[in-house]
């Protein structure tokens, strides 16, 4: 198993400029997450998804930030217009959730630079 | 969402066992304890999660108190690469109530 695939692995783009992150979650899983990691505010909860539905956005900063699933195997993470304070690492993370509970696994993030 | 309270940081010796503490005194009786790791530079990894007896998994184990008010991470002999932030999550156990809620951890540094 491959696990949870992101890209880009590093991301520097210009203030004003979009921005679209991807992952690829772990076949089989029917849960998908979004969190952002700065050294300020830890790790951050934007959206999660059940079986493909956003359940849960409320941790998305502002409208800039967009998120899709528009099927079990692909998600993406957009922001639009991007700002400096944007920056961060961006981590996707997998789960097969429900009764079994079982543990999350994260991709290795993508690094975003906004300058 | 329940919280969970850890020491900032911890040291401990190479070889040695390590034992990570976790209060966690308003946990609800559907509350699974989990437990996440997050190496410099890469991505949180799952170490272990309990809801109440104790764990054994080829990383750690999970000893849960009595009442579920506190539980223990023990590395049984921790080598340099278990230098890691760890996170002591509670998570709901209800399906579509599934989100982990991150703090901020203790940071723990082995010593050779």
């Amino acid at each position: 198993d491959a696990g949870v695939i992101q890209s880009p692995r590093h991301e520097v783009t210009e203030m004003g400029q979009e921005v679209t992150l991807r992952c690829k979650p772990i076949s089989g899983h029917n849960s998908l997450f979004w969190y952002r990691q700065t050294m300020m505010r830890g790790l951050e909860l934007l959206i999660y998804f059940n079986n493909n539905v956003p359940i849960d956005d409320s941790g998305m900063p502002e409208d800039r930030f967009s998120a899709k699933m528009p099927n079990a195997s692909f998600s993406t993470l957009k922001i639009q217009p991007s700002e400096p304070r944007d920056s961060a690492v961006y981590f996707c993370a997998s789960s097969t959730g429900g009764l079994f509970n079982y543990g999350y696994t994260f991709g290795s993030g993508t690094r975003l630079t906004v300058v | 969402d329940a919280k969970t309270t850890q020491p900032n940081s911890m040291e401990s010796n190479e070889e040695e066992p390590v034992h990570l503490p976790c209060n966690h005194s308003t946990i609800s009786g559907t509350d699974y304890i989990h437990w996440y790791r997050q190496l410099p530079s890469q991505g949180p990894e799952y170490v272990i999660h309990g809801l109440t007896s104790n764990v054994n998994n080829r990383m750690a184990s999970l000893a849960i108190a009595e009442d579920r008010k506190s539980s223990t991470l023990i590395l049984h002999r921790a080598t340099l690469r278990d230098a890691a932030v760890y996170y002591c999550i509670l998570r709901d156990g209800d399906f579509g109530n599934e989100k982990l809620t991150f703090g901020t951890g203790t940071r723990l540094t082995i010593i050779p």
